[in-house]
């Protein structure tokens, strides 16, 4: 059964450093894995789409990464902003339901 | 701008009392979803559907119903609610084809005392 991991499950960091979150899962077998930003009160916000057969997707500041063979995933974000102060989760899609398997996510805090 | 809604936004209701969680969405999209989400855990699918009369249950047993008599709408019931219920419950949608991105809802906070 898939299961997908989410280090750390908070973090805080002040403005303008980068940083990394991490996502791992168990099953390599996957179709393709997303990035979504949740911020309170709000609905999620999809961020990047990475399929089973690329190793990056970039969006502005924001690099995923992903390592099917390893069962790894890292989102980057570069020059970090108050702005970007969420929860972060990942998921990967199992199957052709399209069906995803959910992180718990990263809440991330960036002090001014 | 993703142009989906979810009524309400917050419910506090007493154990035994029926509640439906409304969602709609107007992107013309054929598959919705119903998640359930703890604070701070993971996302639970608890029901979907691929278009008009479409419903499918998710991998999360659920006590709900759900229901899809238009392509715009994907309501949620609890015939009898029970603190058990108490979490976030998520309304998302996407396209069948062309795009795999799910577009959410803000979400209901729901609360059974």
């Amino acid at each position: 059964k898939q299961e997908v991991t989410q280090i750390p499950a908070a973090l805080s960091v002040p403005e303008g450093e980068n940083l990394v979150l991490n996502c791992s899962f168990t099953d390599s077998a996957i179709y393709n894995l997303q990035w979504f930003r949740q911020d309170p009160g709000k609905g999620l916000t999809s961020l990047l789409l990475i399929q089973s057969s690329q190793r990056e997707q970039t969006s502005g500041r924001l690099n995923a990464s992903l390592d099917k063979s390893s069962g790894r995933s890292t989102l980057y974000i570069a020059a970090s902003q108050p702005g970007d102060s969420a929860t972060y989760l990942c998921a990967v899609r199992v199957d052709s339901n399209y069906q995803l398997i959910w992180g718990a996510g990263t809440k991330l805090i960036i002090k001014p | 701008e993703a142009d989906i809604y979810q009524t309400p936004r917050y419910l506090v209701i007493g154990t035994g009392k029926k509640i439906t969680l409304e969602c709609s969405q107007t992107m013309g999209h054929d598959k919705m979803y119903w998640y359930q989400q703890d604070p701070g855990m993971e996302l639970h699918l608890i029901h979907y559907s691929y278009g008009v009369n479409s419903t499918e249950k998710g991998d999360l047993s659920s006590e709900s119903t759900v229901s899809r008599i238009r392509t715009e709408h994907f309501p949620l019931t609890l015939e009898s609610a029970r603190p058990s219920h108490t979490s976030q419950y998520l309304c998302a949608s996407s396209p069948l084809r062309g795009g795999e991105t799910q577009y959410f809802g803000p979400g209901t906070r729901l609360l059974v005392l």
